[in-house]
């Protein structure tokens, strides 16, 4: 069956220091996929879309990258920052019907002092 | 509102007895989504509204879940006879167009309790 998976372990890193979070699927390979910040008590947040003609995608201190061989996007944030801390989820449409978001479990992320 | 607003932040039920949710979603946006959260999941979807298209019902997991949507705006998510295992976060969001190489707004969803 079609599914999305992230690490649902906690990744925890040092301020400064660049996390990275992995997105996988299988079957589908979708033409767009989505990162989204998710804190306690409230709903997602829109962060970066990237296509699939596109290998990398930057935005300030995000990047992300999109490998439709292997199936995989990588969401790094650099110099990491303690405000970074949250739960980071990954969306595409698995189902290929065009209008309809899947999303991963999410990886939480907390960045020490 | 600018954002997408759901009602009530929090609701606490008796088992067996409905609820309804509410979602006000940004003006001007088509496509408007329910997914549930539960406690240390990722978001299950459970329908999608585009314009005055027939919703997209394929993630309601049983005949206890409805949704409609009035004159193309506001969404009202009706569970009736609620279980236990309905306790979630209902997230309500919306898109200007629906389709997904656009991104969802999302409200702060409804923490639904039932006892």
């Amino acid at each position: 069956s079609q599914k999305i998976e992230q690490n649902s372990e906690a990744l925890n890193i040092q301020e400064g220091k660049t996390a990275t979070l992995t997105c996988n699927y299988t079957n589908y390979s979708p033409a767009y996929l989505q990162w989204y910040r998710q804190d306690p008590g409230r709903g997602p947040v829109f962060l970066l879309l990237i296509r699939e003609n596109e290998k990398e995608k930057r935005k300030e201190r995000l990047k992300v990258t999109f490998d439709t061989t292997l199936k995989q996007s990588l969401f790094h944030i650099t110099a990491s920052q303690p405000a970074d801390s949250a739960t980071y989820l990954c969306a595409l449409d698995i189902a290929g019907g065009g209008n309809k978001l899947t999303f991963g479990t999410g990886t939480q992320l907390k960045v020490e002092l | 509102g600018a954002g997408v607003s759901q009602s009530p932040s929090n609701k606490v039920t008796e088992k067996g007895k409905d609820v309804e949710l509410r979602c006000d979603p940004i003006s001007g946006h088509t496509a408007l989504y329910w997914y549930r959260q539960s406690l240390g999941q990722g978001l299950e979807f459970l329908i999608y509204f585009q314009g005055n298209s027939a919703p997209d019902k394929s993630g309601l997991p049983s005949d206890r879940f409805s949704a409609e949507r009035t004159g193309g705006s506001v969404s009202t998510l009706t569970i009736q006879r609620t279980q236990q295992e309905d306790s979630a976060v209902y997230l309500c969001a919306s898109m200007r167009q629906g389709i997904t190489n656009e991104k969802l707004f999302f409200g702060s969803g409804t923490q639904l309790s039932v006892l």
